[in-house]
């Protein structure tokens, strides 16, 4: 378990569907990221969480984005009744930067959601 | 607010030869800087960062940058390309001074030909 993983790494939903995305950062990194990367585009932040506290979600699109990392260790991002709009490729970091400043972010494969 | 530019959208290099990405970037305080490379259907990968001291960075595969403070300018180089150098390069900066996200720029495809 070297690296951050995701699961699953494709996600087909019908519109309106709900979806849950998982995230499992580096082991004892404290903090973690979720980014959407449209197509062509590089990644937007969503939010952060340091430990299970979510510290920023400005980058939240909607109110139909939810994510929560209730032990401080894996993440899952929740998108309710899904619109086209929200295909995208979501990405997870992970740093062990206790301040959000210096430290590399560790990036996971993605997961590829199409909504149809 | 912090941004960054990556005005090329597609470089292209003869295998062998030097090859540069380019880099700009916009923050009210200093800026931590890095570079990332992205593989068809993989994640970012971290090729290397500048935070503070020497303006040249060295990294992962070769790779080098060089922060410029008065041009705001942090270019990727590479004195001889690869072909397995082809992929897309990100840029990504935030502000020393701001509890902010990391801002991405939008890629730059490089492609070395043999």
């Amino acid at each position: 378990g070297a690296g951050v993983s995701q699961s699953p790494r494709y996600k087909v939903a019908k519109r309106g569907q709900d979806v849950a995305l998982r995230c499992d950062p580096i082991s004892g990194h404290v903090s973690l990221f979720w980014y959407q990367q449209a197509l062509g585009q590089g990644p937007e932040f969503l939010t952060y969480f340091q430990n299970e506290a979510q510290l920023d979600k400005s980058g939240l699109p909607s109110d139909r984005f939810f994510a929560e990392r209730p032990e401080g260790s894996v993440s899952t991002l929740k998108i309710q009744r899904t619109q086209q709009e929200d295909s995208a490729v979501y990405l997870c970091a992970s740093s062990s930067d206790r301040v959000r400043g210096t430290d590399t972010q560790y990036f996971g494969p993605g997961t590829r959601l199409t909504v149809l | 607010a912090q941004s960054v530019a990556q005005p090329e959208d597609q470089v292209n290099v003869a295998e062998g030869n030097p090859l540069t990405v380019k880099c700009t970037y916009s923050v009210s305080g200093n800026p931590y800087l890095f570079w990332y490379v992205q593989y068809p259907n993989r994640g970012l990968q971290f090729l290397l960062k500048y935070i503070t001291g020497d303006n040249l960075v060295k990294g992962s595969y070769g790779f080098e940058a060089e922060f410029n403070k008065s041009q705001t300018s942090f270019h990727l180089k590479k004195p001889s390309a690869l072909v397995s150098d082809s992929a897309l390069y990100f840029c990504a900066v935030r502000d020393f001074s701001g509890n902010t996200p990391l801002v991405f720029g939008k890629g730059t495809r490089l492609s070395v030909i043999a």
